[in-house]
């Protein structure tokens, strides 16, 4: 298995462009999960998608960051307009179907490699 | 956003030793998790505890979910240059019809041959 995958690794954009970050989540994966890591902050959730349905966006910073999940293998996280702070690692991560009795299996969130996005 | 309160902040040992971290917290948590993060990569699952006052171990990791439900702790005995890394506590909890991670800052290790 390829584990989940993020694109693209490093992205360098400057103030008011729009970025859009990608993660294919691992095959079978009905949970998938985007966090974002700051020295500041460390890792923050920002939105979870349980079978490609938004579940609890709460953590997202405001307006000019949204999500979707078109379909189970895709997701995308977009920025726009982006600003200097949110300069960050963003990781995409997915999890397995939940066990009947909120097994190991559940908390197993694979992580990406991460997106290295710095907007000057 | 709600934090972990995770220390220390960064270790430098000998190779051989042991080791230790903890998270405390004032909420009260499901589960607590150990994550391991190399350098240029993500998180990954160390150990989950499911039950307070459980002791769990993989290896040369020990962790152990406190009795209150609020703190955790991990110990490494024997430390390898490969141990080096960032070492990350996760307290899960359930909020608002919704269960969510929410992780400490980080134990920076690092290991001198």
């Amino acid at each position: 298995d390829a584990g989940v995958i993020q694109s693209p690794r490093h992205e360098v954009t400057e103030m008011g462009q729009e970025v859009t970050l990608r993660c294919k989540p691992i095959s079978g994966h009905d949970y998938l999960f985007w966090y974002r890591q700051t020295m500041m902050r460390g890792l923050e959730l920002l939105i979870y998608f349980n079978n490609n349905v938004p579940i609890d966006d709460s953590g997202m910073p405001e307006d000019r960051f949204s999500a979707k999940m078109p379909n189970a293998s895709f997701s995308t996280l977009k920025i726009q307009p982006s600003e200097p702070r949110d300069s960050a690692v963003y990781f995409c991560a997915s999890s397995p179907r939940r066990g009947q009795f909120l097994s190991l299996r559940a908390d197993t969130q694979y992580f990406g490699p991460g997106t290295r996005l710095t907007v000057l | 956003g709600q934090q972990l309160n995770q220390s220390p902040q960064s270790m430098f040992i000998q190779e051989g030793e042991d080791v230790s971290m903890n998270c405390t917290s004032s909420s009260i948590f499901n589960t607590w998790l150990w994550y391991k993060q190399d350098p240029g990569e993500g998180p990954v699952l160390l150990i989950a505890l499911y039950k307070a006052g459980e002791l769990t171990s993989n290896g040369r990791l020990t962790a152990q979910f406190g009795i209150t439900r609020k703190d955790s702790f991990l110990n490494i005995s024997a430390s390898i240059p490969s141990d080096v890394g960032i070492y990350f506590c996760a307290g899960r909890k359930s909020q608002g019809g919704s269960e969510k991670l929410v992780f400490g800052k980080g134990t920076k290790l690092t290991v001198n041959p």
